[in-house]
């Protein structure tokens, strides 16, 4: 069976401080996998997806980025972060072609202070 | 532009009755539509979905029911149980689309 992880689970980091989240899927191969952050109170927000190594889109332009380095692992990343990226940030992933559901990570909630 | 809408941020039922949650679209290219269901600090879990070939579709106590004319949809629970006290997220997708489009969410509460 397959299984998406996401670590940290929380996060408390100051203004201006880098940031780094990582998302690891098993149980499959050449996933689709997404970055979507939820605001307080708010929707899902798609940030960014990739079909595979190396192609990432992004869907909000701000001052995070993805990285996917390796088939099953996709990384969020900031050089300095800013107190709007405070939220709750979910990886995802779904087989690609044909296929709609997707399937989420149990999240990393982001505090910047 | 938000293109799925669920105008109901938050919605009570009684415990055994049904719960109706609504969502809305406006992109006419939509056809396929899922329902996730997402408890506080953790991930959506994917519910039911349906094709727009169909206006129905049910699993156990969940049925979502497409309206296509009217960009409609809706999910019933019958009963409503304590533990379906959550978030729940309408979402939509069209062929050959790898992303999905989400609502803004209802919150569910079951009343004991």
């Amino acid at each position: 069976s397959q299984t998406i992880h996401q670590w940290p689970a929380t996060l408390v980091q100051p203004v201006g401080s880098p940031l780094s989240l990582e998302c690891t899927v098993e149980g499959t191969s050449n996933p689709n996998l997404y970055w979507y952050r939820q605001a307080a109170g708010r929707g899902l927000q798609l940030l960014f997806y990739s079909v595979g190594i190396g192609q990432i889109s992004s869907e909000v332009p701000q001052n995070l980025s993805a990285s996917r380095p390796q088939d099953r692992q996709f990384i969020l990343s900031s050089k300095k972060l800013l107190l709007s990226d405070s939220g709750f940030y979910l990886c995802a992933w779904n087989r690609g072609t044909a296929s709609y559901e997707q399937y989420f990570g149990p999240g990393t909630r982001l505090t910047v202070t | 532009d938000q293109q799925v809408k669920q105008n109901s941020p938050s919605l009570s039922v009684q415990e055994g009755r049904i719960s109706i949650l609504n969502c809305d679209y406006t992109n006419s290219m939509f056809d396929y539509f899922l329902w996730y269901k997402k408890y506080p600090a953790e991930g959506p879990t994917f519910l039911i979905s349906i094709s727009s070939i169909k206006d129905k579709n049910e699993d156990g106590r969940f049925t979502v029911f497409l309206n296509k004319s009217a960009k409609h949809l809706s999910l019933h629970i019958v009963p409503s149980q304590p533990g379906d006290s959550a978030v729940y997220f309408c979402a939509a997708s069209h062929f050959g689309n790898e992303k999905l489009t989400f609502g803004t969410g209802t919150r569910l509460t079951i009343i004991p």
